[in-house]
């Protein structure tokens, strides 16, 4: 089945860009997601991208696909405290056939 | 418009015990899930309902049973605790069709002693 890998942790200066990474192994994964996770709280949908696309882009957030080598990443732009949380990757096969990665802390230092 | 609810927000139970987690959308969705998080290994799949009637098995059911009382509510029960139970529970509820977003509770935290 689907396996998703993330490293567990990174950290930033509050201003620079954030890059979390993702590698999935199911290459039908027809969704891929990205999730945010902040202290006490439920997950929160950031964004996601259809499998046929090599980029999205929303805001200060800013998605790569790249199919070839079942990596995904997630770039956050002009990164603030607030964005301080866990980031999970996620890949869905179906409604009911989601794999959601172990998450990344990112931590954003003043 | 409250989303994704969840009750209780903390439980604690001795092992052996019973206990019915609660959960309610108001978005209409027809699918709704339950997940366990554990540290450093995402969510996990307990159980899953694509409409009102139907549920299917996760990655991670033993031990637990669902109910899907209507299109609002899926319920998740643990009918004998134990401290491998403990873990924090997610309920979501999603879309269904082309893109299967899920939106989240705030989930229950529970110790199982």
């Amino acid at each position: 089945g689907e396996d998703v890998e993330q490293s567990l942790f990174l950290s930033v200066r509050e201003g620079d860009s954030s890059v979390i990474n993702c590698t999935y192994t199911d290459s039908s994964s027809t969704y891929l997601y990205w999730y945010k996770q902040e202290p006490g709280a439920g997950l929160q949908l950031l964004t996601y991208i259809f499998s046929n696309m090599d980029m999205k882009q929303d805001q200060r957030l800013t998605v790569l696909l790249n199919k070839k080598d079942k990596h995904l990443s997630l770039r956050i732009a002009d990164t603030q405290t607030g964005d301080s949380a866990i980031y999970f990757c996620a890949g869905a096969i179906s409604g009911q056939n989601f794999v959601f990665g172990p998450g990344t802390r990112l931590s954003v230092l003043p | 418009n409250a989303g994704v609810t969840q009750t209780p927000k903390f439980q604690v139970l001795k092992t052996g015990q019973s206990m019915t987690l609660q959960c309610a959308q108001d978005m209409n969705h027809n699918s709704m899930y339950w997940y366990r998080q554990d540290p450093g290994m995402g969510l996990r799949l307990i159980y899953y309902s694509a409409s009102e009637g139907t549920t299917d098995k996760g990655e991670v059911p033993n031990g637990y049973n669902v109910s899907r009382l209507n299109k609002r509510e899926f319920s998740l029960r643990l009918e004998s605790a134990a401290p491998s139970q403990t873990s924090v529970y997610f309920c979501a509820s999603g879309t269904s069709g082309s893109s299967y977003e899920q939106y989240f509770g705030p989930g229950t935290r529970l110790t199982v002693t």
